[in-house]
C-alpha cells in the first residue's frame, strides 16, 4: 500500500529557500509526481509536476531521485504569501488510486 | 473560463440524515474526482468519474456514493450521516482520466457539519 509522508510543518523567513520533501513508496511507475498548494478556505492549486530528475517552472523546482521514492519541492526566496499547506500527489502503484501526502504547513515570517 | 463550482458551500445536517453535494467541472473537463478533507486524516480520495463511469473508489463505506451526468456534472451522496462525516468535501476536474500528471482543478469545497 502506497504511503506518502511529509513533515507536518516548517518555518521560514522571507527571502529564504525552502525545501519540502515527500516520501512515497510503491507508486505507479508510469505516472508523475505532482505538488499542490492550499490556502485556507480554498481548494488545492497545482504548483509543479515531474517524473524524474529536476523540473523547474516560474514558481518552484522539483527534485526526484532515480528511485522515485521521494520528491523535494523547492521554493526559492519565499514571501509571506507562500504561507500555505503543501501536498504531494502520487498514483498508488498497487491501488491505482490518487494519494495525497500528509501535507506540510509552511509558515513564512517577516 | 469559469472554474469548478460546488454547491452548497456550507451545510449543516444532523446524524442520520442524508446529503447530496454537487460539482460542476470546468467546461470541457470529463473527469471529476471527490476528496474528503479533515484535520485528522488530511485529503482522502473518495471516488473518480470519467465519462459518467466510476473508475475508482477510495476506502470509504457504502454510505458514500456518487454519480456523473452526461454533461460531466457530478453529485456525491452521503446517507445516514455520522458525526465523523463532518469535513470539507472537495471536487476536482481534469481533462483526462485522474492521474497525477493530469492537473486537477479544485473547487472551493463544501463544508459539511454533522450535529
Amino acid at each position: 500500500l502506497a504511503k506518502t509522508t511529509q513533515p507536518i510543518s516548517m518555518d521560514s523567513y522571507e527571502g529564504q529557500e525552502v525545501n519540502i520533501t515527500c516520501s512515497h513508496n510503491n507508486i505507479a511507475t508510469n505516472d508523475y509526481i505532482t505538488w499542490y498548494q492550499q490556502f485556507p478556505s480554498q481548494g488545492p492549486r497545482f504548483i509543479i509536476q515531474g517524473y524524474k530528475t529536476k523540473v523547474t517552472n516560474e514558481v518552484a523546482s522539483l527534485f526526484i531521485p532515480a528511485d522515485r521514492k521521494s520528491s523535494t519541492l523547492s521554493l526559492p526566496r519565499v514571501s509571506l504569501s507562500d504561507t500555505a499547506v503543501y501536498y504531494c500527489l502520487v498514483l498508488g502503484g498497487a491501488t491505482n488510486k490518487l494519494i495525497f501526502g500528509t501535507g506540510t504547513l509552511l509558515a513564512v515570517q517577516p | 473560463k469559469a472554474g469548478v463550482t460546488q454547491t452548497p458551500r456550507y451545510l449543516i445536517k444532523t446524524r442520520g440524515q442524508q446529503v447530496t453535494l454537487s460539482c460542476s467541472p470546468i467546461s470541457g473537463h470529463r473527469s471529476v474526482s471527490w476528496y474528503q478533507q479533515t484535520p485528522g486524516q488530511g485529503l482522502q480520495f473518495l471516488f473518480e468519474y470519467f465519462s459518467e463511469t466510476q473508475r475508482n473508489k477510495g476506502n470509504f463505506p457504502g454510505r458514500f456514493s456518487g454519480r456523473q451526468f452526461s454533461n460531466s456534472r457530478s453529485e456525491m451522496n452521503v446517507s445516514t450521516l455520522e458525526l465523523g462525516d463532518s469535513a470539507l468535501y472537495l471536487c476536482a476536474s481534469s481533462t483526462g482520466q485522474p492521474r497525477a500528471y493530469n492537473e486537477q482543478f479544485f473547487g472551493p469545497g463544501t463544508r459539511l457539519t454533522v450535529l
